[in-house]
């Protein structure tokens, strides 16, 4: 298995702009989380689903961040409009059922908002 | 307010020394505690978790303590290698039927030389 994948690795856009992070869980995993981590703030879960529904959105830091899952092979994480203090790494996570504790975490997408 | 944080930012220790990375947590109604290994450019990587009601649990050249009494854990790395060389973050979960809470901490930076 390829593992988590996520795209674009890195992401370099201007304040304002909309931007759309993708995840691909593993096969199999029923459960998918986003993260985002930055230095001051660590690793925070934004949100997270299992069987493409939303569970829990309570990390979610404003009405500018969205998620959807339409199918069980893909996921986004849209940031519109986009702001400087958004600039983090963000992590996408996958897990087998009843295994939320043994999460498979994605090689992350580096965003840079100017 | 509810938190699980670690007691020291950096550790340097030698080739072939053992390791102990201490975390604390406030929160006494975590069902699991969990350590991750995030090496540099990656994402985190699950190593060992514990039960609640457990105060010790091995892996493969990796021990966690819990200590309920004083709401402390510990990840214990026996004969320490270089490829060891990560930040490794504690984190907690709570689950309260199929609803997830997980938190996780800063994060501590061992440092390996050879």
């Amino acid at each position: 298995d390829a593992g988590v994948i996520q795209s674009p690795r890195h992401e370099v856009t201007e304040m304002g702009q909309e931007v759309t992070l993708r995840c691909k869980p593993i096969s199999g995993h029923d459960y998918l989380f986003w993260y985002r981590q930055t230095m001051m703030r660590g690793l925070e879960l934004l949100i997270y689903f299992n069987n493409n529904v939303p569970i829990d959105d309570s990390g979610m830091p404003e009405d500018r961040f969205s998620a959807k899952m339409p199918n069980a092979s893909f996921s986004t994480l849209k940031i519109q409009p986009s702001e400087p203090r958004d600039s983090a790494v963000y992590f996408c996570a996958s897990s087998l059922p009843g295994q939320v504790r043994e999460q498979f975490f994605g090689p992350g997408t580096r965003l840079t908002v100017l | 307010g509810e938190s699980v944080g670690l007691h020291l930012p950096t550790l340097s220790v030698q080739e072939g020394d053992n390791s102990i990375i201490n975390c604390a947590y406030s929160n006494s109604a975590s069902d699991y505690f969990i350590w991750y290994k995030q090496e540099s450019g990656k994402g985190p990587q699950f190593i060992i978790d514990i039960r609640s009601n457990m105060d010790k649990r091995q892996g493969q050249r990796v021990t966690v303590l819990l200590n309920k009494t004083v709401k402390h854990l510990s990840l214990q790395i026996a004969a320490t290698q270089p490829g060891d060389s990560a930040v490794y973050f504690c984190a907690e979960i709570r689950a309260r039927g199929s609803n997830y809470k997980l938190t996780f901490g800063k994060g501590t930076l061992l440092t390996v030389n050879p």
